[in-house]
C-alpha cells in the first residue's frame, strides 16, 4: 500500500538555524514527489516538486529537497530558516497524476 | 487568473443536518480532487472527479458522502446527516488535464455541533 511518512510532527528552531525535514515513501512504481507548505490560516501552496532528472530540486523561498531513490526519501532542507517559515509542511507522492498521498505533516515553529 | 475557490470558508451544522461544500477549480482545469484534514492529521484523499464523471472515490465513506462535478458550475461535496466526527477541514484541489501538480483552495472548515 502506498504511504508517506514524515518523521517529525513538531520542530522548533531558532532563526538562522538549518532545517531538514524527513520524508519517506512507499510506492511500487515511478513516483512524483512534492512538498507543500501551509502557512497559518492559509491554503496549501506548492513548495517544490520532483518528476525526473536532477534529484536535487530547488524550490521557492530558498528551500530544496533531495530525492534518494535507494532510500525512498525526499527530505526537505533550508540552510537558514526565518521566522516567516513558521508553517506546516507536507510531503506528498503520486504515481499517475492523481490520488496524491500526503504525509501527516510537520509543524515548524521558528523562534525570532 | 483566480485560484481554486471554495465556499463557504466556515460552515456550522447541527447533527443530522446536511452540509454542502462548493469548489470552483482554476480556469482551464477539468480535474478536481477533494481531501479531508482532521486535527493533527495530514490530508486524506476522498474523491477525484472530472467533468460529469467520478474517476476514483476510494477515499470516500460509503454512506452519507457524495460528490459531483457537473458540466456547468462548481464541484459539490455533500455530506448528509452530519455527525460530530465529520468536523474537519475539507480541501479541494484542481489540475489541468494530465498534469500532476494540484492547486489547492483555502478549504472549508466544517464544525458539527
Amino acid at each position: 500500500a502506498q504511504s508517506v511518512s514524515q518523521h517529525n510532527h513538531h520542530v522548533i528552531l531558532s532563526e538562522a538555524a538549518s532545517l531538514e525535514l524527513g520524508c519517506n515513501y512507499s510506492y511500487g512504481g515511478t513516483v512524483n514527489l512534492f512538498w507543500y507548505v501551509q502557512y497559518p490560516g492559509q491554503h496549501l501552496q506548492l513548495l517544490l516538486k520532483y518528476f525526473s532528472g536532477d534529484p536535487l530540486v530547488k524550490g521557492i523561498k530558498g528551500f530544496e529537497a533531495e530525492f534518494i531513490k535507494s532510500k525512498f526519501s525526499f527530505n526537505l532542507r533550508k540552510p537558514s530558516v526565518q521566522w516567516s517559515d513558521t508553517a506546516e509542511y507536507f510531503c506528498a507522492v503520486n504515481g499517475k497524476g492523481f490520488k496524491t498521498i500526503f504525509g501527516a505533516g510537520t509543524r515548524l515553529f521558528v523562534k525570532a | 487568473n483566480a485560484g481554486v475557490m471554495q465556499n463557504p470558508r466556515h460552515l456550522v451544522r447541527r447533527r443530522g443536518q446536511e452540509a454542502r461544500l462548493r469548489c470552483s477549480p482554476m480556469k482551464g482545469h477539468s480535474h478536481v480532487y477533494w481531501y479531508r484534514q482532521l486535527p493533527e492529521e495530514g490530508l486524506k484523499f476522498m474523491v477525484y472527479l472530472q467533468k460529469e464523471n467520478i474517476i476514483d472515490e476510494s477515499g470516500m465513506p460509503k454512506e452519507r458522502f457524495s460528490a459531483e462535478f457537473p458540466k456547468e458550475g462548481p464541484s459539490i461535496l455533500r455530506i448528509q446527516q452530519v455527525v460530530r466526527g465529520d468536523s474537519a477541514a475539507y480541501f479541494c484541489a484542481s489540475s489541468p488535464e494530465d498534469a500532476n501538480i494540484q492547486y489547492f483552495g483555502a478549504g472549508t472548515r466544517l464544525s458539527v455541533l
